[in-house]
């Protein structure tokens, strides 16, 4: 079975921290995303990454930076933490490809929920 | 520009009746891929359904079904006999092919009333 994992389902963070958001595939999957989730704007993206140490800027990458050392894992970094961050972030990963065919589907982790005091 | 829009933002739907939830996009690649996904109140993204550009049928998966008319760039969701399980966020979705990211409406949540 298909695997998203992100390492924290709930965080609170301070203004001004420092958080790390891990993420890790199973799928041997090339590409790998990261989203924000905000009511009535669907998701977001930040950054994504179609390789190890490749990343590319989403919609919305201000206040965000992105690693990928090793190919199942993504970690999205907020450098320091805001309260306009408070938000639920997903991670994603998805094949390298053509966007036709079913199986360039896109999996989902479970979602991270932020809080930012 | 909106590459995806879903204009519906709530939707109600008796037991056992049918819903369509509605999705336009927007692209200038001939070829692309629509999906629709559920978020459940947990929050995790589940696949239901892929419709491709080039596909000459509409996709099935047992109760969801997707009516893709290419001219006029819609694919709504149809979900047959609802169940109060399929309460939830649904989210319409592109992938271009010149592209490797997804583009995301801004939902539709489905309440199910018994």
């Amino acid at each position: 079975d298909v695997k998203v994992t992100q390492s924290s389902r709930y965080l609170v963070k301070r203004t001004g921290e420092k958080v790390f958001l891990e993420c890790v595939q199973d799928m041997d999957h090339e590409n790998m995303f990261w989203y924000r989730q905000d009511p009535g704007l669907g998701l977001r993206l930040i950054y994504f990454s179609y390789d190890v140490k490749m990343k590319e800027k989403g919609d919305i990458p201000e206040g965000y930076s992105v690693s990928r050392e090793k190919k199942e894992r993504f970690s999205l970094i907020l450098e320091s933490a805001s309260t306009n961050q408070t938000s639920m972030y997903l991670c994603a990963s998805s094949l390298l490809g053509s966007a036709r065919g079913q199986g360039n589907t896109i999996y989902f982790g479970e979602g991270s929920w932020l809080t930012v005091v | 520009a909106q590459k995806i829009t879903q204009t519906q933002p709530g939707m109600f739907v008796q037991e056992k009746e049918a819903v369509t939830l509605d999705c336009t996009y927007d692209t200038s690649d001939p070829s692309y891929g629509l999906f629709w996904y559920k978020q459940p109140s947990s929050g995790e993204m589940i696949f239901l359904i892929y419709q491709g550009s080039y596909d000459q049928q509409n996709a099935t998966e047992g109760r969801y079904s997707l009516n893709f008319q290419k001219a006029r760039k819609s694919a709504n969701l149809v979900i047959s006999a609802s169940q109060l399980g399929d309460s939830a966020m649904y989210f319409c979705a592109m992938r271009e092919n010149y592209g490797q990211n997804f583009v995301f409406g801004p939902g539709t949540r489905l309440s199910v009333l018994p």
